[in-house]
């Protein structure tokens, strides 16, 4: 398995356009996680699905970000419009939830950077 | 509250000297412990699970549940463990989200 994969690696936009950050989780897991993080507030949960239902989105931060699991192998997580203080790096994670021990650990691609100029 | 704690940000030791990044939990229940390493610029890899009692790269932890700890040791440290350095627990209200410290980067010099 190639692991999580994150696309884009590195995204450069100017304020107020929208940003599309993609993953695909490791085949058969079945939590995906999408983390934001800065030098400021290291890492944050922004939102985790469960079987493809979100479950928690508190750590959203406003209604400009948004995030969709159409199905068990993609994610998105979209910004609309963006701003200059959503610049950081977004990791996902994806785990397998409820099987052996040993399997329920978190498993995180290689991240997004974005800035916005 | 569940929340961890890692009341260093930066760490800087020579090679060859013991180091320790200390990490302080919060939980109510049984707590579920991990160390993550992100190198630079990489993603954060699995260094090791209080589960697992088990030693990655020469570092160890042990869960202190009396002091709430689960301090990450190792008694050599190599140039190469430089790196950002992240505690975290498992919430327990959750399907397998993990609460992270702020990190501790930890740089050893030659």
């Amino acid at each position: 398995d190639a692991g999580v994969i994150q696309s884009p690696r590195h995204e450069v936009t100017e304020m107020g356009q929208e940003v599309t950050l993609r993953c695909k989780p490791i085949s058969g897991h079945n939590s995906l996680f999408w983390y934001r993080q800065t030098m400021m507030r290291g890492l944050e949960l922004l939102i985790y699905f469960n079987n493809n239902v979100p479950i928690d989105d508190s750590g959203m931060p406003e209604d400009r970000f948004s995030a969709k699991m159409p199905n068990a192998s993609f994610s998105t997580l979209k910004i609309q419009p963006s701003e200059p203080r959503d610049s950081a790096v977004y990791f996902c994670a994806s785990s397998l939830w409820g099987g052996r021990a040993g399997a329920n650990v978190l498993t995180f691609g290689a991240g997004s950077r974005l800035t916005v100029l | 509250a569940q929340r961890v704690t890692q009341p260093e940000k930066l760490l800087s030791v020579f090679k060859g000297a013991p180091v320790e990044l200390k990490c302080n939990y919060s939980y109510s229940g049984s707590p579920e412990l991990f160390w993550y390493v992100q190198y630079s610029r990489q993603r954060l890899q699995l260094l090791l699970r209080h589960i697992s009692r088990e030693s990655i790269k020469g570092f160890t932890a042990d869960l202190n549940k009396g002091e709430t700890s689960f301090h990450l040791k190792k008694p050599f440290a190599q140039e190469e463990d430089s790196a950002m350095y992240y505690c975290a627990l498992r919430d327990g209200g959750s399907q397998g989200n993990l609460i992270f410290g702020k990190g501790t980067k930890l740089s050893v010099k030659p």
